[in-house]
């Protein structure tokens, strides 16, 4: 088993939905959480990043932590075709700080 | 642009060659990581630097690979006799660690490395 989940998609919504993307852990000592979006070939790029559970918000994007239950989540309000990419959860523990990632999520939004 | 940068963006070397990729992390980051990523998965950790320390080693990391970071700044990574298992993206980020509770890591738009 690996120490980040994700479901691989893909996920495809119409433009406008509101898009959930999570990622389950199994390392209780993961205490910093990231998005990333990664284009196709190009490098990824950190979206939101959650120190503690709870809610974060960033325009469209909401992260959310759950500790308890090992589980994250990332929301996207009024998704857009430009929001078309592959999403990584990613989360590292004190100490150590070494992101590590799951497999993606391929999201796709159609106009 | 006061990204991370990686040169080349692109490498294609027959089986047998040696390669080496380069890294310039943030200016200020004082932890630099290597990572490779295979079409369909996430990247996955290689080695990271503290300044100029080289502090972790995956089990990924054969022997025919070496990394360096002289002064602490830019970083290589060399592959040695390359196989065809060896395509992949090699992707670099940096942080600043320990931050306060700021250690998210950037990275680079990677080297895409094709052996035939």
């Amino acid at each position: 088993q690996k120490e980040v989940e994700q479901d691989p998609g893909p996920l495809s919504v119409p433009e406008g939905a509101i898009v959930s993307l999570n990622c389950t852990y199994s390392n209780s000592a993961f205490q910093y959480f990231m998005w990333y979006r990664q284009y196709s070939r190009k490098g990824p790029e950190l979206l939101m990043y959650t120190y503690s559970s709870g809610n974060k918000e960033d325009g469209r994007f909401t992260a959310q932590v759950d500790k308890s239950s090992k589980y994250i989540s990332l929301f996207i309000r009024d998704s857009q075709p430009s929001d078309s990419a592959t999403y990584l959860c990613a989360m590292s523990a004190r100490g150590s700080y070494i992101p590590t990632f799951g497999r993606g999520t391929s999201l796709i939004v159609h106009p | 642009d006061t990204g991370v940068s990686q040169d080349p963006r692109h490498k294609i070397t027959k089986r047998g060659q040696n390669v080496t990729f380069r890294c310039d992390p943030i200016s200020e980051h004082n932890r630099l990581y290597w990572y490779r990523q295979t079409l369909g998965q996430g990247p996955e950790f290689l080695t990271y630097f503290q300044n100029e320390a080289q502090l972790e080693k995956s089990r990924l990391l054969s022997d025919r690979f070496s990394a360096e970071r002289p002064k602490g700044s830019f970083s290589t990574l060399e592959i040695q006799r390359t196989e065809q298992g060896d395509s992949a993206m090699y992707l670099c980020a940096s942080s600043f660690v320990p931050g306060l509770e700021v250690t998210e890591a950037f990275f680079g738009q990677g080297t895409r490395l094709t052996v035939v």
